[in-house]
Parts: structure tokens; C-alpha cells; sequence
């Protein structure tokens, strides 16, 4: 069973850096699929913020690019988010997921952790 | 960019009736790439759909999605207790991936 779990700082000072960090289990993210990064402000929709492959090839939402690095850790089975310089539009519910891009199911989240709400707040 | 529009916003119904849930996409998504998702509040996620009309591994088959090009459907043949959430289209196309604001079924 895949299970994926986010982690991190529930609070983070505007300007600063975001940092968040998920952890898979039931599967070695070295083995393929994509793996990415979802966000839900409070009161308003999914907004997809980037995915990563075998740290070799990242994809980001261009509305965010300029301020999102994804990452992976394979000897941790992790990946990570930093956002820089957040403001208060960047508090919001972070989910990470796996993302198939073969398949039938590709182009799918087919498995999700169960979020973590970040607050910008001085 | 391709913008997926949910309609209604809010389906007031009640445990039995049938739901109807739409996704309009504002140019032509690639029925592949369009998927179903039920979201309740502090939980997961979960993949309903894919490719438009095939249920993800688990899913009961009151669940069905249907369409093509820029309009999709999900139908819920008789709402159970347990169907009452917010439901998220979603479309993949060129490395990226958006999603529609949701449709909240609720209990009438």
C-alpha cells in the first residue's frame, strides 16, 4: 500500500522560505512514477504546484516557477518543497502525490498524502 | 493554459437521488487525460476516474464519468451517506496539470 505523509513547519514568517517534506512508504520513489506538489488555499480549489522525476526533470506551474524548487532524497525515500519569499496567498492546505505518467491511469494524482496547512503569518 | 470550469458550484441532494456533476474545459482536453476526484474535509484526495470514464482501482460503479473534448461529466447514480464531499476534474496536458474550483455535493 502506497502511503504518503507530508511534513514541516505549520507556521512560516512572510519572506521567508517554505520548506515541506514527503515521505513515501510502500514504495521506492527510485523506481519511477512522477512525484509531485498540490496546494488549497482556505475556501478555494487544488492548485498544482510542480512535479519531479528522478531529480532529473521538474515541472512547475508557471505562476509559481520563479519562487519553487521541488527536490528528491532517494536514500530518505523523500521529496521536498521550498517556496521562497511567501506571502500570506501562500498560506494554504500542501499535499504532496504520486503521478503516474504511464499507464492507463497516466496524467492522474493516483495517490495523495493528506495535506498539511501552512500559515504565513508574522 | 487549459481552465477547467465546475458547474453547479453546490448540489443539494438527498441520499438516493442522482448527481450530475460538469467540467467544461475552455479548449479541448485529450479524454486521456481527464480524471475525477473526491475530496473530503482533512482527508486525501482520492482518484475516482481516469481517462475520463474508467474507475480507479476500488471505486463503486454508481461512479461513472463520461464526455469528450471540452465538456465531461461525473454521475453518481444514487447517492450514499458517504458521497457527500467535494468533487475536482482535473487535465493533464504538456508536463502540467489543473483542476477545476469543485463541485460541494451536500445533503438537502
Amino acid at each position: 500500500q502506497v502511503q504518503l505523509q507530508e511534513s514541516g513547519p505549520g507556521l512560516v514568517k512572510p519572506s521567508e522560505t517554505l520548506s515541506l517534506t514527503c515521505t513515501v512508504s510502500g514504495y521506492s520513489i527510485s523506481s519511477g512514477y512522477y512525484w509531485g506538489w498540490i496546494r488549497q488555499p482556505p475556501g478555494k480549489g487544488l492548485e498544482w504546484i510542480g512535479s519531479i522525476y528522478h531529480s532529473e526533470n521538474t515541472y512547475y506551474n508557471p505562476s509559481l516557477k520563479s519562487r519553487v524548487t521541488i527536490s528528491v532524497d532517494t536514500s530518505k525515500n523523500q521529496f521536498s518543497l521550498k517556496v521562497n519569499s511567501v506571502t500570506a496567498a501562500d498560506t494554504a492546505v500542501y499535499h504532496c502525490a504520486r503521478l503516474p505518467q504511464s499507464g492507463a491511469a497516466a496524467g492522474t494524482l493516483d495517490y495523495w498524502g493528506q495535506g498539511t496547512l501552512v500559515t504565513v503569518s508574522a | 493554459e487549459i481552465v477547467l470550469t465546475q458547474s453547479p458550484g453546490t448540489l443539494s441532494l438527498s441520499p438516493g437521488e442522482r448527481a450530475t456533476l460538469s467540467c467544461r474545459a475552455s479548449q479541448s482536453v485529450s479524454s486521456s487525460y481527464l480524471a475525477w476526484y473526491q475530496h473530503k474535509p482533512g482527508q486525501a484526495p482520492r482518484l475516482l476516474i481516469y481517462g475520463a470514464s474508467s474507475r480507479a482501482t476500488g471505486i463503486p460503479d454508481r461512479f461513472s464519468g463520461s464526455g469528450s473534448g471540452t465538456d465531461f461529466t461525473l454521475t453518481i447514480s444514487r447517492l450514499e451517506p458517504e458521497d457527500f464531499a467535494v468533487y475536482y476534474c482535473q487535465q493533464y496536458g504538456s508536463s502540467r496539470y489543473s483542476f477545476g474550483q469543485g463541485t460541494k455535493v451536500e445533503i438537502k
